[in-house]
């Protein structure tokens, strides 16, 4: 089955700056990487996702790269607000009849003022 | 749409007794899953339905947690007997048979076995 590891699992920026986070995928067959954001006491929220015809997806102040050669794909938040923060869960799958998530281990991003 | 709706939000219940959470999936939707979510497990999925059919239960941890889907509508987990290491926040998500294949998590049940 699909294995996903993700880093850092913690992570601290300056307001303003940019975060990065990666997450590396085991089954070369995955083509679908969405991204969660959950925040405190919350539920998982889908923020961006990808497939494995795209390279590079962008959503204003977030984006998506994607390479399915070394089978890694990141997350990358520009210009953060203390809002971005919040755990943040990449995950895989194939998109046909499966649809099921195999999820990285999150990432608790905290935005300092 | 209201979203997918699970019952209880909280849960506190003595070891050994029986527990039950609940879902009502988004209309339309066609796919379910049931996930638990601990800090030192994170996500993990327990198992999802097709057509109110379990596809997929190898993330159920032992038998004594079972998952019905009697109709598109509505499912249950149901944990018999619970134990301490049952606490956690148990997540239902739901998604629609189309190529995007974006999941809509409910707002969870939360879980505590004393």
């Amino acid at each position: 089955g699909e294995n996903v590891e993700q880093h850092p699992s913690t992570l601290s920026v300056q307001e303003g700056d940019s975060a990065v986070i990666k997450c590396t995928y085991s089954d070369s067959a995955s083509n679908y990487f969405p991204w969660y954001k959950q925040e405190l006491g919350k539920r998982p929220q889908l923020i961006i996702d990808i497939r494995s015809n795209v390279g590079e997806k962008k959503d204003q102040r977030i984006a998506v790269t994607l390479n399915k050669t070394a089978k890694h794909f990141s997350l990358h938040i520009t210009e953060t607000q203390p809002e971005d923060s919040a755990v943040y869960f990449c995950a895989a799958t194939l998109s046909g009849s499966a649809r099921q998530l195999t999820f990285g281990s999150g990432t608790q991003l905290t935005v300092l003022p | 749409d209201a979203g997918v709706i699970q019952s209880p939000r909280h849960e506190v219940t003595e070891m050994g007794q029986e527990v039950t959470l609940r879902c009502k999936p988004i209309s339309g939707h066609d796919y379910l899953f049931w996930y638990r979510q601990t800090m030192m497990r994170g996500l993990e999925l327990l198992i999802y339905f097709n057509n109110n059919v379990p596809i997929d239960d190898s993330g159920m941890p032992e038998d004594r947690f079972s998952a019905k889907m009697p109709n598109a509508s509505f499912s249950t987990l149901k944990i018999q007997p619970s134990e301490p290491r049952d606490s956690a926040v148990y997540f239902c998500a739901s998604s629609s048979g189309t190529p995007k294949s974006e999941q809509y998590f409910g707002p969870g049940t939360r879980l505590t076995v004393t």
